[in-house]
């Protein structure tokens, strides 16, 4: 089945700074990729995704870069600021499958 | 469009007691799958259900866990005989189940303390 890695397990940035994450997947079957956001105590939140036939997706502050030969995507944020401190979670399934989860990413903006 | 819903938000039994949490996905979703989280952990997938079916329980333990998503109604996790290490967060997801998509919303969660 589907392993996701996702590194860092924390990361410290000061506001303004860019944060990136890092996962990577073994199915070379899966085609779908989101990444979730996650508050203290709350659900997570979907907050950009990119399918296998885009290399790269940005909204606004956020971009997502998909390698699918090495079988890695990342996370960009731009521009942090306080309130995008959270845990955010990387995923990787194909198509309506289950969805394998990252480990997480503990992020911190320092103001 | 109502998003997910699960309830009980909060969960509180004693060793040996049963949970039942339930999800009612969005309007239009026909996809369930239920994760759970334990503390400062992770999402880990459990089962993933379609209306009536169970298309893939790789991720439930072999005993106390079953799951359902009848044909109307909501989809239920359960849990027998609860043990305290079953304390965490269950969060449902739905999807449409479009070709093509995966796209997965949460609900809240179900806080699940067992004493």
């Amino acid at each position: 089945g589907e392993n996701v890695e996702q590194h860092p397990s924390t990361l410290s940035v000061q506001e303004g700074d860019s944060a990136v994450i890092k996962c990577t997947y073994s199915d070379s079957a899966s085609n779908y990729f989101p990444w979730y956001k996650q508050e203290l105590g709350k659900r997570p939140q979907l907050i950009i995704d990119i399918r296998s036939n885009v290399g790269e997706k940005k909204d606004q502050r956020i971009a997502v870069t998909l390698n699918k030969t090495a079988k890695h995507f990342s996370l960009h944020i731009t521009e942090t600021q306080p309130e995008d401190s959270a845990v955010y979670f990387c995923a990787a399934c194909r198509g309506t499958d289950d969805m394998r989860f990252g480990a997480g990413t503990r992020l911190t903006v320092k103001p | 469009n109502a998003g997910v819903m699960q309830n009980p938000r909060h969960l509180v039994r004693r060793r040996g007691q049963e949970a039942r949490l339930r999800c009612s996905p969005m309007k239009g979703h026909s996809h369930v799958y239920w994760y759970r989280q334990l503390p400062e952990e992770g999402l880990k997938f459990m089962v993933y259900l379609q209306k009536e079916n169970i298309i893939d329980e790789s991720g439930m333990p072999k005993e106390r866990f079953s799951a359902e998503f009848p044909k109307e109604g909501p989809s239920i996790l359960r849990i027998q005989q609860v043990v305290r290490g079953d304390s965490a967060a269950y969060f449902c997801a739905s999807s449409p189940g479009d070709a093509g998509a995966g796209t997965q919303y949460f609900g809240p969660g179900t806080r699940l303390l067992v004493l």
